[in-house]
């Protein structure tokens, strides 16, 4: 089976970091997604990648940069943290039909 | 634009009784629908999909759904809910000529199941 892992369970940062999320896959897929996940607004996607090096935005990139320099790893970095980017964050990796998420994290920023 | 719509935040059923979480999608063109299940403090789980062929999906869990094209709905459904399954539940669509397959998520439904 595919595993989708993300680095942290739980962070908790101050407003003005930076902050840095890591989701590694371990099946060579091409395309990897990051979703953030609020009440009542389902996930929405913020980034994704089909390929090393290569990035493409989502609906709701504002605030966020995402960076890929090995197929297996896609970091979601966010430039300064503010207390609205407070929420859920999904990582995904895909290969053909098949969506694998990882367990997600839970940033608090404060 | 691609949308789905979750009607319900919330649905509650007695243990043993049928359960129906409703979903209806809007797409350009023929779409690929999804569900996942979510429980508390975990990623997204798949639980079934609709790509071609049968409008009737079974999935994991006991759980199926219909795909029907006329009223672009795919609602999930179960003959006999059990209390294990309650949990937050998401549909999702794919456009089938969407290149490196984005999902567009639903807002999700709660779902409770009372002993």
């Amino acid at each position: 089976d595919v595993k989708v892992t993300q680095s942290s369970r739980y962070l908790v940062k101050r407003t003005g970091e930076k902050v840095f999320l890591e989701c590694v896959q371990d099946m060579d897929h091409e395309n990897m997604f990051w979703y953030r996940q609020d009440p009542g607004l389902g996930l929405r996607l913020i980034y994704f990648s089909y390929d090393v090096k290569m990035k493409e935005k989502g609906d709701i990139p504002e605030g966020y940069s995402v960076s890929r320099e090995k197929k297996e790893r896609f970091s979601l970095i966010l430039e300064s943290a503010s207390t609205n980017q407070t929420s859920m964050y999904l990582c995904a990796s895909v290969t053909g039909y098949g969506y694998t998420f990882g367990s997600g994290t839970r940033l608090t920023v404060v | 634009a691609q949308s789905v719509a979750q009607p319900e935040d919330q649905v509650n059923v007695a243990e043993g009784n049928p359960l129906t979480v409703k979903c209806t999608y809007s797409v350009s063109g023929n779409p690929y629908l999804f569900w996942y299940v979510q429980y508390p403090n975990r990623g997204l789980q798949f639980l079934l999909k609709y790509i071609t062929g049968d409008n009737l999906v079974k999935g994991s869990y006991g759980f199926e759904a219909e795909f029907n094209k006329s009223q672009t709905s795919f609602h999930l459904k179960k003959p006999s809910a059990l209390v294990s399954d309650s949990a937050l539940y998401f549909c999702a669509v794919r456009e089938r000529e969407n290149q490196g397959g984005k999902l567009i998520f639903g807002q999700g439904t709660e779902l409770s199941v009372k002993p």
